[in-house]
């Protein structure tokens, strides 16, 4: 069975603190994807990132960065000098290659960035 | 623009009463899906549809329908509304063709249902 596991419910950071926001997932497919979503206090899910089985290689985006690690079966996201609007659920989704692969979704973890 | 939309975005309803949650895709997708959010579970799929008159149930399929009639509209239909169907709704679409399920899902901007 597949699972995605967000073990952080809440994190409250100070602005401008990194923070890491872990992700560990299971799946015995040997092909599969993941995918990070935002979803900020207005409700909305924003997609962030996805990033396929086969492609281990770190991604950094603006302040934002993913760490992938088959090994550990984990896809971690940085944010760099956390801003305010950075607040928001953050979920982390697993789902099988083919055309029917639905999404898995982790908990969320609701990150805090303080003023 | 490309979207997602949804309707109602809030709804109170009582027990019982049947309803229906609409949600159109402008993207020309094969594939859309309906999921509910639920405060510690994330979100969990409760049916999806390939393409036209194609559907298949999800995780947590028991007391909703759907129909997929016209490709750019997926309803979501609860006959029999019950408290535990409270929750976040959310609909989206995505292409089949190219990348498949790699593809990115696009959401709606979510339906808040409360079954009193």
């Amino acid at each position: 069975a597949q699972k995605v596991t967000q073990a952080q419910t809440e994190i409250s950071v100070v602005e401008k603190e990194d923070v890491t926001l872990d992700c560990v997932y299971e799946t015995r497919d040997t092909t599969y994807y993941l995918f990070w979503y935002k979803q900020p206090p207005s409700g909305e899910l924003v997609f962030l990132i996805r990033r396929n089985s086969f492609d281990e290689q770190n991604e950094i985006s603006g302040r934002y960065s993913w760490n992938f690690q088959k090994s550990t079966s984990s896809f971690n996201f940085t944010i760099t000098a956390s801003q305010v609007v950075d607040s928001a659920v953050y979920f982390c989704a697993l789902s099988s290659s083919g055309n029917t692969g639905k999404l898995i979704f982790g908990q969320g973890t609701t990150l805090q960035v303080k003023p | 623009e490309a979207q997602v939309t949804q309707n109602p975005r809030y709804l109170i309803t009582v027990t019982g009463k049947k309803l229906t949650v609409t949600c159109s895709q402008n993207m020309n997708h094969e594939y859309m899906s309906w999921y509910r959010q639920d405060p510690g579970l994330g979100l969990r799929q409760i049916y999806y549809s390939m393409n036209v008159e194609v559907t298949d149930k999800g995780d947590v399929p028991e007391g909703y329908k759907v129909s997929r009639k016209e490709k750019r509209n997926f309803p979501l239909i609860l006959e029999s509304p019950s408290p535990n169907q409270t929750s976040l709704y959310f609909c989206a679409s995505r292409p089949v063709q190219g990348l498949g399920s790699y593809n990115e899902q696009f959401f709606g901007p979510g339906t808040r249902l409360t079954v009193l």
